[in-house]
């Protein structure tokens, strides 16, 4: 059972355009998100969160949004750079349950010169 | 945040034999989390190693396969017992530094079990 989804394996976009990666997630007793980025050969790298009680958070380039009642949120890049070709990773977090993440199955992101 | 090193960093061993993984970490911390990655699939939390007790194992996880230890709050290994090719993988650790439900990954170490 795959409680949070990443339906895109693979994104392309040109440099200097917007991002956009999503993920779905199925239990409702998530309240915290969190988005990972992974280069190969190294361990993900994190990027950005968001609560709950928040419908938005932006950090720079990045910014995530959540819509709790569609269970969705998404990674926006704006904009995007070559260096930001990565395989991304959006978690779920259940407050109260010691950390554990639940992570999705990622989505290959490359931007094109 | 946290620096996170892990020992080896990939290691190709023979079906019925034992790996152990290293993870150390620069600071002090209480959490600790051992992860799979199987090829082409997410990262699935293998256990919480928490110093001083007995690891939690997720289902479908069982200590004799995978025996953690937890000797202080900067160290931990993940042992892979008995090996098949399934356990292929990238192994992972990771840490909570008690900053927030950041958790901080180590660089992995790439399991091939011919």
């Amino acid at each position: 059972d795959q409680q949070v989804k990443q339906n895109s394996p693979s994104l392309s976009v040109q440099e200097g355009r917007i991002s956009i990666l999503n993920c779905d997630y199925t239990n409702s007793m998530f309240d915290y998100f969190l988005w990972y980025k992974k280069y190969p050969a190294e361990g993900p790298t994190f990027l950005i969160s968001i609560s709950s009680i928040k419908d938005k958070n932006e950090d720079g380039r990045f910014t995530v949004f959540l819509n709790k009642s569609a269970k969705h949120l998404s990674l926006h890049i704006v904009p995007s750079q070559p260096g930001d070709s990565a395989v991304y990773f959006c978690a779920a977090s259940v407050t109260g349950t010691a950390s554990k993440l639940t992570f999705g199955t990622g989505t290959r992101l490359q931007v094109t010169l | 945040s946290a620096v996170i090193s892990q020992k080896p960093s990939r290691d190709i061993c023979q079906r019925g034999t034992s790996l152990t993984i290293q993870c150390q970490v620069d600071s002090q911390v209480t959490m600790m989390f051992w992860y799979r990655q199987q090829p082409g699939q997410s990262l699935t939390l293998i256990a919480t190693a928490n110093q001083g007790s007995e690891a939690t194992y997720e289902s479908g996880f069982v200590i004799d396969k995978f025996p953690i230890s937890r000797p202080n709050l900067t160290f931990s290994t993940l042992t892979v017992s008995n090996m098949s090719p399934e356990d292929s993988s990238i192994y992972l650790c990771s840490v909570d530094p008690g900053q927030g439900y950041e958790q901080y990954f180590g660089p992995g170490t790439r399991l091939t079990v011919t």
